[in-house]
């Protein structure tokens, strides 16, 4: 499973774009990069996935460059409610590679009003 | 549709002890995850179950346990408690389509506190 890397904090201001960046240099051919979200005292849930160039959902956008070294997430005008961690995972499929998937430490982001 | 549910919602428990959580997938779902999140980090994985067999786990001692029943239902049993097995225990379930997984839909956790 490929070693990704996120910042751990960021901060933003309601209404703002926020863009969290993902590195993972060692992708393989057929990994998939997947995000979620975690707030307090809860189970992560599912924000979005791709596998290369750009994939928008009604969340959020993934960015993916041609290399697949990095990804990011954006997410459009940020709410008080997006306040949360945000997890990148990257991998062909968590069933192959559950085991390995630990989720790391994610990126906390904290929207002020 | 019912989520993923799990309980107890909190579990106290003392040294020594032993402490069991239970989850009930998503129906249709077969495949139930397990992963342990101690207090300001992320999640670590514990155990995978498919179709009533133990299929991967984690980097976890002996005393960390489970089995999936037949109803693909899950529990998870932590013997012999220490303090720092104090965590919020999640469960996820997904669905395996052409031999991958789709997401994982996750539970609120069960919070076991270990005094």
């Amino acid at each position: 499973l490929a070693k990704t890397t996120q910042p751990i904090s960021m901060d933003s201001y309601e209404g703002q774009e926020v863009n969290i960046t993902c590195s993972h240099n060692n992708i393989a051919t057929n990994d998939y990069i997947t995000w979620y979200q975690q707030f307090p005292s809860q189970g992560p849930r599912f924000i979005i996935q791709g596998y290369k160039t750009k994939v928008t959902n009604e969340v959020a956008s993934l960015f993916i460059p041609a290399d697949r070294k990095s990804s990011t997430l954006s997410l459009p005008r940020v709410s008080l409610s997006d306040t949360a961690v945000y997890y990148c995972l990257v991998g062909r499929d968590l069933q192959t590679n559950a085991g390995k998937s630990t989720f790391g430490d994610g990126t906390t982001l904290t929207v002020k009003p | 549709e019912a989520g993923v549910t799990q309980s107890p919602t909190h579990l106290i428990k003392t040294r020594g002890q032993q402490a069991t959580l239970r989850c009930s997938p998503i129906s249709g779902h077969t495949s139930v995850y397990w992963y342990q999140q101690a207090l300001g980090l992320g999640l670590q994985f514990l155990l995978w179950y498919d179709e009533g067999e133990e299929r991967n786990r984690g980097n976890f001692p002996p005393r960390f346990s489970g089995r999936q029943f037949p109803n693909y239902s899950s529990e998870l049993n932590v013997n012999a408690l220490e303090l720092e097995d104090s965590a919020l225990y999640l469960c996820a379930s997904s669905l395996i389509f052409r031999g991958e997984t789709g997401e994982l839909f996750f539970g609120e956790g069960s919070r076991l506190t270990v005094l």
